[in-house]
């Protein structure tokens, strides 16, 4: 069956750290992923997406993401934290299909 | 360029009331999802328009749900009767070329 995972529900990080994301997925040929941000109380915004070739992702508010395809996964990263960073990420994927499957969600808290 | 707008962005309603939103796509989009995101969960779809024609409504609760988008622009999604378990945030989506689905902020209903 085809699925995407987020092994960590809840993420907490200093302001100014490093962050990743994991995200892993199921589906017999290449995905099309995507990583989504959610702040409070708001829609999902598209932080970036990943169809076909260069492998390394490059999206808004200085998130990248890495598709990699033996170990089928398409994790998040963010050098540098803000404070404004602090929201749910959801990791989702479709196929030919273009009908989005989302992965539960890890919720980022940011610390002082 | 305009976003997608929902409206309400609350209510609350009592048990076996109905209720209605309304979703208005990005302009020149022929695709329109209707989204279901319960507490703590991703997103997990309603029912799908190409223009206004039905493309998936497989996960639609038939019995209680119903969608239409007339003239292929503006969506309206009703609950009747509601149920406890229809409190989640209710999230429209439109897509240019089916492959990224931009969001709208949502409504939040609460069925007491």
């Amino acid at each position: 069956a085809q699925s995407v995972t987020q092994p960590d529900i809840h993420i907490t990080v200093s302001e100014g750290a490093s962050l990743e994301l994991r995200c892993n997925y199921s589906y017999g040929a290449t995905p099309y992923l995507f990583w989504y941000v959610q702040s409070p109380g708001q829609g999902l915004q598209l932080l970036l997406k990943y169809f076909s070739g260069d492998t390394l992702v490059q999206g808004i508010k200085g998130f990248e993401a890495e598709f990699k395809r033996s170990q089928s996964s398409f994790n998040l990263r963010k050098p540098s934290v803000h404070w404004s960073d602090a929201a749910e990420y959801f990791c989702a994927f479709t196929s030919n299909d273009y009908k989005l499957s989302f992965g539960a969600g890890t919720t980022v808290t940011v610390r002082a | 360029e305009a976003g997608v707008a929902q409206s309400p962005r609350y209510k609350i309603i009592e048990k076996r009331q109905s209720v209605a939103f309304w979703c208005n796509p990005i302009s020149g989009h022929a695709t329109l999802y209707w989204y279901q995101q319960i507490l703590g969960q991703g997103p997990k779809l309603l029912i799908q328009f190409q223009n206004n024609g039905v493309v998936d409504d497989s996960q639609l609760p038939k019995d209680r749900f119903s969608a239409e988008r007339l003239k292929g622009v503006d969506s309206t999604l009703k609950i009747q009767p509601a149920k406890l378990e229809d409190s989640a945030v209710y999230l429209c989506a439109s897509s240019l070329d089916g492959d990224t689905q931009y969001f709208g902020p949502g409504t939040r209903l609460t069925v007491l």
